[in-house]
């Protein structure tokens, strides 16, 4: 299996600009998590689907950030307009119907300057 | 009081050396509780699932302590692979989601 995939791995932009980040799950996993990870506060999550459905996203930031998944296979986590301090490493999770453990991928790296 | 609590370390010590981790956690009602491992500029892996029990893995041994909502994580016969940083993780109330320590850093020396 190709594991969680993550798109970009890195991504620099400028203040203002909309970033779009990507995430393919393990087939056959059924929940998906977006954290964020900066050394200042730890890894945090964002948001949580299940069965492609939000089920908490009392974790996104502000209005600026939005997520979707529109299908088993696809999600996105899209912060428009950045910010400086959105800078982080941006993790996508993985998850199946028979455990707690979490798959995660590679990251995107978001540097906003 | 933060949810799960780590000391951030870092742990500097030689090989062969024995090393353990804490960490606290304040939800008295969380009933799931593991170690995640993670590189440096790599993502989270699981290493263990922690039991009330205690749970041994090779040189790794995982305790808990629910009265004390403690979790420890030892590690014996210390290796250079070893280093990395270790997360201290607890599964929430609800059981949908895991809550991250911030990290102990373990730095394993010749």
């Amino acid at each position: 299996d190709a594991g969680v995939i993550q798109s970009p791995r890195h991504e620099v932009t400028e203040m203002g600009q909309e970033v779009t980040l990507r995430c393919k799950p393990i087939s056959g996993h059924n929940s998906l998590f977006w954290y964020r990870q900066t050394m200042m506060r730890g890894l945090e999550l964002l948001i949580y689907f299940n069965n492609n459905v939000p089920i908490d996203d009392s974790g996104m930031p502000e209005d600026r950030f939005s997520a979707k998944m529109p299908n088993a296979s696809f999600s996105t986590l899209k912060i428009q307009p950045s910010e400086p301090r959105d800078s982080a490493v941006y993790f996508c999770a993985t998850r199946g119907t028979q455990t707690y453990e979490q798959y995660f991928g590679p990251g995107t790296r978001l540097t906003v300057t | 009081r933060k949810e799960v609590e780590q000391d951030p370390g870092p742990f500097n010590v030689p090989e062969g050396a024995t090393v353990a981790f804490n960490c606290t956690y304040s939800n008295s009602a969380s009933q799931s509780f593991f170690w995640y491992r993670q590189d440096c500029r790599k993502e989270p892996k699981l290493l263990m699932s922690v039991y009330s029990s205690g749970n041994e893995d090779g040189r790794f041994t995982a305790q808990l302590n629910r009265a004390s909502q403690y979790i420890s994580l030892l590690i014996r016969d210390s290796k250079l692979s070893d280093s990395a940083t270790y997360l201290c993780v607890v599964l929430n109330q609800a059981g949908t989601a895991l809550i991250f320590g911030k990290g102990t850093t373990l730095s394993v020396s010749s």
